[in-house]
């Protein structure tokens, strides 16, 4: 089967550090998204993954392991518009299965 | 307009009613997709759309309808829905289909009474 997991929320304070932890177990894997959906608005790309290793871009940065099947996106110097759910996806024959995305709450 | 867009984007309807929601993008790509997004859920993946031929049908009820007259539009076509049917409905498109950025629209509000 197909199983996608991220924690349901998380909080932090503005100023710090972050880490988003996805993992995933899929029959296939042509590379994972991360997504930001901003409650009442459309997801939005932030970063894709398709070798080990480490993708950085500005603030934001993402890091994939194949063979444990693990992700995480890093969000450096929170700020308070980053309040959002942030959604781990696994691209597989052409689809996109996505988890149940993570709510971040950042706190002054 | 720019990027993916929907109409409406609030939608109440009864059990007995049939409605199409529309889907248009402006970004010249080849792929569009139907995503069901319920409370506490994953967003779910209905429909794919390739150069208007439907590609994928992810085990969809039949009340739900999709129609892609061209590359540029989607709908997706509604009748005798039941109240868990309720949702946010997402179109989005990609370039091509398989391992592409997708675009999201803002969604439909969907409410079933």
């Amino acid at each position: 089967g197909q199983n996608i997991d991220q924690p349901t929320e998380m909080t932090a304070t503005e100023g710090a550090i972050v880490q988003i932890n996805c993992t995933y177990q899929t029959s296939g894997f042509n590379g994972l998204f991360w997504y930001q959906q901003h409650a009442g608005e459309a997801p939005t790309f932030l970063s894709y993954n398709v070798l080990d290793g480490l993708e950085e871009k500005g603030r934001f940065s993402s890091f994939l392991s194949r063979s444990k099947g693990y992700s995480y996106l890093l969000l450096k110097e929170l700020q308070m518009k980053d309040s959002a759910s942030y959604l781990c996806a696994v691209s597989n024959t052409g689809k996109l299965i996505f988890g149940q995305g993570t709510t971040l709450q950042v706190k002054p | 307009e720019t990027g993916v867009t929907q109409t409406p984007r609030h939608l109440v309807m009864g059990m007995t009613n049939k409605k199409s929601l529309k889907c248009e993008q402006h970004l010249g790509h080849n792929a569009m997709y139907w995503y069901k997004q319920s409370a506490k859920k994953p967003l779910e993946l209905m429909f794919v759309y390739s150069l208007e031929e439907r590609v994928e049908n992810n085990s969809v009820p039949s009340r739900f309808s999709p129609e892609c007259p061209n590359s540029s539009h989607l709908f997706l076509h509604l009748h005798t829905l039941q109240p868990e049917d309720s949702a946010l409905y997402l179109c989005a498109s990609s370039q091509v289909t398989g391992a592409y950025e997708q675009y999201f629209g803002p969604g439909t509000r969907l409410t079933v009474t």
